[in-house]
């Protein structure tokens, strides 16, 4: 089973910064973290993903710590469509590679 | 990047029937995966697709219940025989063309057993 630890769900005021938390602690040199996020009654969606530095694309930044045993994903100006349950995601074993396994993540509640 | 199609996207079904849901992609992947999400609940892996050979099972998840077919590298059906409510559920699946790249999910087929 994945092997992160997130807070089960998260308010956010409309167009402040949403910081989600994530614990890998067990994490292995080559293992990548992901984050994912799903819209109610949607498919997941791909945030972004890191190996040990810090990322950043158009939705989020990632910032990884130096030991690399938790993760923030940071929404910079969170909006009322940011409200879904994001799921942050670790590679369990070498070789189940292409494998996805999925924890609990944490509902974040976007408020106006 | 990968599209992802499911059919049908949800459905009412009788206790005791079968339904079978189809994922089309539109490149060609090497492997494809299922899960399940329960109702309020986060995802779980049921099998890995492989084309050419047998589904690989995730525990507690066998073959009689969710064969799966792999006829090509763009298509896979996923079946959930015999039905009971408790498989009411939102199937998806999902794709991930290359190592240390995301993964792709289709938007799920949303089942309701009665």
């Amino acid at each position: 089973d994945a092997k992160t630890t997130q807070p089960p769900s998260m308010d956010c005021a409309e167009g402040r910064a949403a910081n989600l938390p994530c614990n890998h602690s067990t994490i292995s040199g080559n293992e990548y973290v992901y984050w994912y996020r799903q819209i109610h009654s949607q498919g997941p969606q791909y945030i972004i993903h890191g190996l040990k530095n810090n990322e950043t694309n158009e939705m989020a930044s990632l910032i990884i710590t130096e030991d690399r045993k938790s993760s923030t994903l940071i929404l910079p100006h969170a909006t009322l469509r940011d409200t879904a349950v994001y799921y942050c995601i670790v590679r369990v074993v070498p070789y189940n590679f292409n494998k996805f396994y999925f924890g609990s993540g944490t509902k974040l509640n976007v408020k106006p | 990047s990968a599209v992802i199609s499911q059919k049908p996207s949800r459905d009412i079904c009788q206790r005791g029937t079968s339904l079978t849901i189809q994922c089309q992609v539109d490149s060609q992947v090497t492997m494809m995966f299922w899960y399940r999400q329960q109702p309020g609940q986060s995802l779980t892996l049921i099998a890995t697709a492989n084309q050419g050979s047998e589904a690989t099972y995730e525990s507690g998840f066998v073959i009689d219940k969710f064969p799966i077919s792999r006829p090509n590298l763009t298509f896979s059906t996923l079946t959930v025989s015999n039905m009971s409510p408790e498989d009411s559920s939102i199937y998806l699946c999902s794709v991930r063309p290359f190592v240390n790249t995301e993964a792709f999910f289709g938007q799920g087929t949303r089942l309701t057993v009665v």
